[in-house]
């Protein structure tokens, strides 16, 4: 099975950086899933890594290191929007397994 | 864009009652999925299915039970709906397994149970 860990809330300020961090265990790899949510709407997709190492969209960043099975998004210039849920998941025997979440608040 | 389609954004039942929540994708994905959604405890997976007729429990699947008479439907049905079921329920579909397949999900369906 999988169980994945994430902080629960953090709090940033606008235009600063903020690292989530998810760390997780699992008996088989299958790469592992960032979403976003909003209050009161769908989860979206954000990213999905499988290998090692960073990989950067626009101001959003996900890492992973498999051997530690740790993972982390991070969020650049943070803006007012960024202010929702992030998710991370693993696939596994049956569909995503979803973490908690982290909520974060972006404040001016 | 893929459109996932929950027919309820709220609804309010009463214990007992049988209710059904519907989810319609419109992009002829092969897997579509039901979750639930709580406070402090996350997405919780309750039935999926891989295939029309197809169906597979998830880890809540207890008071639940699903159809898929279509490729493009998949219903949610509560037997007997009781107060600990009140809860967000979302749906999603996707276009290849799991293991690599990115979920699209609706808009989500807030269910009370009085």
């Amino acid at each position: 099975g999988q169980n994945i860990d994430q902080p629960t809330e953090m709090t940033a300020t606008e235009g600063a950086i903020v690292q989530i961090n998810c760390t997780y265990q699992t008996s088989g790899f299958n790469g592992l899933f960032w979403y976003q949510q909003h209050a009161g709407e769908a989860p979206t997709f954000l990213s999905y890594n499988v290998l090692d190492g960073l990989e950067e969209k626009g101001r959003f960043s996900s890492f992973l290191s498999r051997s530690k099975g740790y993972s982390y998004l991070l969020l650049k210039e943070l803006q007012m929007k960024d202010s929702a849920s992030y998710l991370c998941a693993l696939p596994g025997d049956t569909p995503l397994v979803f973490g908690k979440g982290t909520r974060l608040s972006v404040i001016a | 864009d893929v459109k996932v389609t929950q027919s309820s954004r709220y609804l309010v039942k009463r214990t007992g009652e049988k209710v059904f929540l519907e989810c319609v994708q419109d992009m002829d994905h092969e897997n579509m999925f039901w979750y639930r959604q709580d406070p402090g405890l996350g997405l919780r997976l309750i039935y999926f299915s891989y295939d029309v007729k197809m169906k597979e429990k998830g880890d809540i699947p207890e008071g639940y039970s699903v159809s898929r008479e279509k490729k493009e439907r998949f219903s949610l049905i509560l037997e007997s709906a009781s107060t600990n079921q009140t809860s967000m329920y979302l749906c999603a579909s996707s276009l290849y397994p799991s293991s690599t397949g990115e979920l699209f999900f609706g808009e989500g369906s807030r269910l009370t149970v009085l």
